[in-house]
């Protein structure tokens, strides 16, 4: 079946832009997680949600980061005011149920502040 | 604190050699789990095995099979007769057993040349 989806898949903004990043988690997958990579580092984990509830947004850098899943299904990580430290490469991972299966990640949104 | 650690950052072999990639984690729990994900050029993570605590037997799939030992802390995968395809970026991740953000190491930089 189709798997995780994500877009853009490549993003330019300008210092100070706001940017919207999409995901499409398998259907059916309960749990959604955000991950930041940065270039030549594993990645790192930002926030998840189950259902349309976001329980652990302890990952998200600052408040300019936003995420959201409103009906359970599709998320949109929003960053607002980006800056050059931003510039990564966005997962977006999704699992059947919540932990401990394993997680399918979409191929990303590469996102460049200059 | 959790920590997984992969020494070495690029390893270089030649097609039918075999390889082994090494993961050193660190953790309080009695219960977690271990991961293997590839990343090949193309960007997208592929889940490739999941490990709990308390199942420390050997697996095999194929050409990949999986060394784990508790008591070295290592969950170190091992590639036979490798092959051009196996390029990529390999990452070790662990998840605690109350938790489920996955905390990945910095990967390991396979080329396999022909």
């Amino acid at each position: 079946g189709a798997g995780v989806s994500q877009s853009p898949r490549y993003k330019v903004a300008k210092r100070g832009q706001d940017v919207a990043l999409r995901c499409d988690p398998i259907s059916g997958h309960v749990s959604l997680f955000w991950y930041q990579q940065a270039l030549g580092q594993g990645p790192e984990f930002l926030t998840y949600f189950q259902n349309e509830a976001q329980l652990d947004k302890s990952g998200l850098p600052s408040d300019r980061f936003f995420a959201e899943r409103p009906e359970g299904s599709v998320s949109t990580l929003k960053i607002q005011r980006t800056q050059q430290e931003d510039s990564a490469v966005y997962l977006c991972a999704s699992s059947f149920r919540d932990y401990p299966y394993e997680q399918y990640f979409g191929p990303g949104t590469r996102l460049t502040v200059t | 604190a959790q920590k997984v650690t992969q020494a070495q950052t690029e390893i270089s072999v030649v097609e039918k050699e075999d390889v082994t990639l090494d993961c050193v984690y660190e953790t309080r729990d009695t219960t977690y789990y271990l991961f293997w994900y590839k990343q090949p050029p193309s960007g997208e993570l592929v889940f490739l095995i999941r490990r709990n605590s308390f199942d420390e037997q050997n697996e095999i799939s194929g050409r990949y099979s999986w060394n784990f030992q508790k008591s070295t802390s290592s969950f170190n995968f091992t590639i036979t007769a490798s092959q051009v395809v196996d390029s990529a970026v390999y990452f070790c991740a662990l998840a605690p057993n109350s938790g489920y953000a996955l905390n990945f190491g910095k990967g390991t930089s396979l080329l396999v040349t022909p």
